[in-house]
Parts: structure tokens; sequence; C-alpha cells
């Protein structure tokens, strides 16, 4: 159990379009799930923790308009990267945390999105 | 803050070698502290946690043990295979949000 699916796993768009990425904890739920990025060879870095029916928090630093986080049921979180540029072309990941468990997350495979 | 500090990579293995992969952390309070795994073309796994101190998470053949008064949490194995080929990230968990902070991540290469 405790599987975490992303969709897409990779997707190329073009300067100024938007992207949406899914994020479902397949058989378990979630009221919180987190979003991180990770740039080559380099850490996670979480952008925001989306709780379900409430606003996203995001990290210091992330643009809460460019990176819209909707959490609307237990089992799925979207990001959307809205007009996006060539310096937000990532690897985006997805993580959920069981409900009653305190600490661990399951991560999701990840979105490889290319910006050209 | 709380921080995670690893040892850089790549690490190249021999079959059958001793693994050690190091890591240190700077947190206020008692973090729990992990180690992720992530497979080529796959998600983060959770390798192994300890949640306080002298704590020994294990799995897989692979150990750490939370040592407070080093502030490390040591990642280790006795005889690595080709297929644990793969990257190697610690990380910690602490506080109210308990929000997980990662380490830069350790590229592990295991050669037959």
């Amino acid at each position: 159990g405790a599987v975490v699916s992303q969709h897409p796993s990779w997707v190329i768009c073009k300067s100024g379009t938007s992207v949406k990425i899914e994020c479902r904890s397949l058989d378990f739920q979630a009221t919180t799930m987190f979003w991180y990025r990770q740039f080559p060879k380099q850490s996670l870095m979480l952008m925001a923790t989306s709780n379900e029916g409430s606003k996203a928090t995001y990290e210091q630093g992330v643009e809460k308009d460019k990176f819209l986080i909707n959490h609307a049921s237990l089992t799925l979180s979207t990001l959307t990267v809205t007009s996006a540029h060539p310096e937000d072309s990532s690897f985006y990941i997805c993580s959920a945390r069981r409900d009653g468990n305190s600490y661990e997350q399951y991560f999701g495979p990840g979105t490889r999105l290319t910006v050209t | 803050g709380n921080s995670v500090t690893q040892m850089e990579g790549p690490v190249t293995l021999s079959e059958e070698a001793f693994l050690t992969i190091n890591c240190t952390y700077t947190a206020t309070g008692y973090p729990s502290l992990f180690w992720y795994v992530q497979y080529p073309g796959e998600g983060l796994q959770l390798l192994l946690k300890a949640t306080k101190a002298d704590d020994k998470g294990s799995n897989k053949g692979f150990e750490a043990t939370y040592r407070k008064e080093t502030t490390s949490f040591h990642l280790e194995k006795g005889s690595v295979q080709v297929s644990d080929s793969a990257v190697y990230f610690c990380a910690l968990s602490g506080g109210a949000t308990n929000k997980l902070i990662f380490g830069t991540g350790t590229l592990l290469a295991v050669q037959p």
C-alpha cells in the first residue's frame, strides 16, 4: 500500500502557457500533501504544503500566484505552473502524508517539466 | 534553522564492498531522522528511519544509528550489490509542521 502517482510523468510546454500536474494517493487518504522541486544534482526543495479544503502554505521565496495549488479531495492535489518560463523547467515531486501518520511521507515518481 | 549535510558523491564501490554515507544534522529539539533512496527513474522511497536518540533504523541490510552527541545519522551497509546503485538522501523532520528537510543526496554506483 501507500502508492502515490503523478500525472503527467513528463511534459513540454511553450513559454507563457500553463501546465497542471496531478498528484494522487491511490490507496490511502491524505489531508496533507507536499510539493517539491528538484534541480539537477541537488536536493529536494519544499515549495508548499497542501491541505485539503484550505489554502496551501508556501515556503519563503515561492510565488503563490505562479505555482497554484489546489487540494480538492483527500486523494488529489494539483500544481499549476502559470505563465511558464524556461527557468521553471525542473523536476516536480509530490508526496502525501497518510492520515493518522504524523511523519511518514510517500513520494510520487515526479514530473519532468521542460519549458521551451 | 534545521539543516542536513551529507557527503558529496558520487561514491563508486565494487560489489560486496562496505558502504558508509555520512550525514550530520542541525536541529532544535528532537527531530526524526530518515534515509530515502531514489532508484533511477523512480520516486523517493523511505529506506529507514529513527525517531529518537540511540535508535537504529535498518532495512534491506542498511543501518543507521541516531547519534545525538555527534548529531549524525550515517548510513552503512556491510556488502553492497549492483542493485543498490541509486541516490540516497538523508532527511530530518521536526517541529510543529513535521516538514522534511533533505540533504543534497549522494549518488552510489556499485560496479560488478
